[in-house]
């Protein structure tokens, strides 16, 4: 049990453009949702977390416009990388919880390179 | 500022032997903690949550917490190859699944 999936596992998008990326809790409802990211041989950074229905909330010095998190259902929150730059090229991971005082399942990842 | 610590290592260990991961965080009302273990360019997987003070034991893994001291320890028996990779320990607070993260102890297993 406990599995969240990631959609798409790499990514090679142009400078400009946007990029969705797709998290699910596949066999539980998570009512939290995290975004994370994380530059080679560095910790993860938590972006963002949401919960379901209701805005993100933004760690300081991410950029909301930027970074689109949408939480539609319990099961499902997607990231959109608006206008992408290479310096946005890093490993997106979301994790899911089932609720507070509960554990963290991360997705596999997905690897974004801006080109 | 919550915080949580761990020496980043690397923690080198031959096979078989017992690998002992400290971690120490600085919140008192912190109540729950993980480890999870990462390998290189692979996303986080859950091992162990501990909740209580005491030991928790799961297979060749045994959590460790101690609250008056503030200190988590992850103890791995019979230590594999396999089990070289990144530990990191989290903590989070009474009603929250908001994680804590400490950087990481790189563990390698020599065979």
């Amino acid at each position: 049990g406990a599995v969240v999936s990631q959609h798409p596992s790499r990514v090679i998008c142009k400078s400009g453009t946007s990029v969705k990326i797709e998290c699910r809790s596949l066999d539980f409802q998570a009512t939290t949702m995290f975004w994370y990211r994380q530059f080679p041989k560095k910790s993860l950074m938590l972006m963002a977390t949401s919960n379901e229905g209701s805005k993100a909330t933004y760690e300081q010095g991410v950029e909301k416009d930027k970074f689109l998190i949408n939480h539609a259902s319990l099961t499902l929150s997607t990231l959109t990388v608006t206008s992408a730059h290479p310096e946005d090229s890093s490993f997106y991971i979301c994790s899911a919880s089932p609720g507070p005082n509960h554990e963290q399942y991360f997705g596999p990842g997905t690897r974004l390179t801006v080109t | 500022q919550k915080e949580v610590e761990q020496n980043s290592g690397p923690l080198s260990v031959p096979e078989g032997a017992i690998a002992s991961l400290n971690c120490t965080y600085s919140d008192r009302v912190s109540q729950s903690f993980f480890w999870y273990r990462q390998y290189s360019g692979k996303s986080p997987e859950l091992i162990m949550s501990i909740y209580s003070n005491g030991d928790k034991e799961d297979g060749r893994f045994t959590a460790q917490l101690n609250k008056a001291s503030q200190y988590v320890s992850l103890l791995i028996r019979d230590s594999q190859p396999s089990d070289s990779a990144t530990y990191l320990c989290a903590a989070s607070l009474r009603g929250s699944s908001t994680l804590t993260f400490g950087k990481g102890t790189m563990l390698l297993v020599s065979p």
